[in-house]
């Protein structure tokens, strides 16, 4: 069954540092997503991708945050200079399509951890 | 703004019992509901979802879940517990901008033998 993959699965990094985290989503879907979860906090949402495009991102995907499609695979998230705060469970999600009752599948996750 | 509340952070049932996980909405809009389960050190996989088409939803490994519009709830219930359910378990609502998921805080399943 297909699958969305995720690398690394843990990454450590000095705060102030740049991390890209990358996925690989399910080769025929269209939709992209990245969410992330706090530890003890709820998953949430932060931004959605399609066409080359953000679709939507919400108030925690600020400027030093970005995506893209580098190819026809991969879809990155990148923390330009991390903080404390950005340590987290990131979570990349892709569907095959927008409509509301469309199913995200998701990826098993990279921890980040910032120091 | 759409939200969801599930109540208990953690549930414990014996094996064989029956699982309650409860989910509250709140939408403005008629809300369509997901259940993904969480294992360990996996990533979340959807369970059911509520699309309208039918208020009492089958899932996968035994699970349904009914939606109630006059409670706003969409709890999630297996007759009989089985060890392989322990897991996180998240309850969602999707809405029109960028079809993001905001989901609720998770309830760790587990069961006893």
């Amino acid at each position: 069954e297909p699958e969305v993959t995720q690398t690394p699965s843990h990454q450590v990094t000095q705060m102030g540092q740049e991390v890209i985290l990358r996925c690989v989503p399910i080769s025929n879907h269209l939709y992209f997503y990245w969410y992330r979860q706090i530890l003890g906090q709820k998953v949430e949402f932060l931004v959605s991708f399609y066409n080359n495009e953000i679709s939507e991102k919400s108030e925690i995907f600020d400027d030093q945050f970005s995506v893209e499609r580098p190819d026809g695979s991969n879809f990155t998230l990148k923390i330009r200079s991390t903080k404390l705060e950005d340590s987290a469970m990131y979570f990349c999600a892709s569907s095959e399509d927008r409509g509301l009752t469309e199913t995200q599948y998701f990826g098993p996750g990279t921890r980040l951890l910032v120091l | 703004a759409q939200s969801v509340t599930q109540l208990g952070s953690h549930v414990s049932v014996s094996e064989g019992a029956l699982v309650l996980l409860r989910c509250n909405y709140s939408s403005s809009v008629p809300p369509y509901l997901f259940w993904y389960v969480q294992y360990p050190n996996q990533g979340l996989q959807l369970l059911l979802k509520y699309t309208s088409a039918a208020t009492l939803v089958k899932g996968i490994n035994g699970f349904e879940a009914e939606f109630k519009k006059s409670e706003t709830s969409f709890h999630l219930t297996k007759p009989s517990a089985h060890m392989s359910d322990a897991a996180e378990y998240f309850c969602a609502v999707s809405s029109n901008a960028g079809n993001m998921l905001t989901f609720g805080g998770g309830t760790r399943l587990m069961v006893k033998p």
